[in-house]
């Protein structure tokens, strides 16, 4: 089973609005990640939390605001987004040397 | 420079043809190589991944390694119009970072 669960699938948020993605994963994976793609572009790393624990964070503005409330959940805080942060958003997890993702969530700023 | 390379496509092929994609990478300690497939709309799937030199092959996909030429491939045997995708190469290069090229379209003609 290599299954990482994100809601929602679709989001559309103002850009006063806050909202959060969630990301849930029950491998027992110890690595976990946000990662955002545009259109015709590869996935770009956001966030890295390793043991539950914030390990790399990529200069992402503070609009997004990770959290990991265990080792299966992580979150992505979203404040005041601009209409340029519309993307994709995947969630990954990691053991050893394979990284598996989330079905992604769409988000879009109006 | 950047990390990871691959040519961005369309790569077009006649359906049964062989597919071959590329990838480089700049960082000479990567360990871990990886290939994606991300459909349209859809998340990245893994389908390979290589840690040693020479050849691994899963079913109609084999990955090909060469540390001393910093370069990874996948050739696709008995293309299929199901094969047309986009396909990511992946470095893994430190701790918990993977980092993706920029992808392959590839486009199987019936």
């Amino acid at each position: 089973d290599t299954e990482v669960t994100q809601t929602p699938k679709h989001l559309v948020m103002g850009m006063t609005n806050k909202k959060s993605l969630k990301c849930e994963q029950h491998m027992g994976h110890r690595a976990m990640y946000w990662y955002k793609q545009k259109a015709k572009k590869p996935p770009e790393l956001m966030f890295v939390y390793s043991y539950e624990k914030l390990s790399i964070n990529e200069s992402v503005p503070s609009r997004f605001s990770p959290e990991c409330p265990n080792s299966s959940l992580l979150n992505l805080h979203l404040h005041a987004l601009q209409p340029e942060d519309s993307a994709l958003y995947l969630c990954a997890s990691s053991q050893e040397n394979t990284i598996y993702f989330g079905e992604g969530s769409w988000l879009t700023v109006v | 420079q950047k990390e990871v390379e691959q040519n961005s496509g369309p790569l077009s092929v006649p359906e049964g043809a062989i597919a071959s994609l590329n990838c480089t990478y700049s960082d000479r300690v990567s360990q871990s190589f990886f290939w994606y497939r991300q459909y349209s709309g859809k998340s990245p799937e893994l389908i390979m991944s290589i840690y040693s030199n020479g050849d691994k092959e899963d079913g109609r996909f084999t990955a090909q390694l060469n540390k001393a030429s910093q370069y990874v491939s996948l050739l696709i045997r008995d293309s299929q119009p199901s094969d047309s995708a986009t396909y990511l190469c992946a470095v893994r290069n430190y701790g918990q970072n993977f980092v993706f090229g920029p992808g392959t379209r590839l486009s199987v003609l019936p």
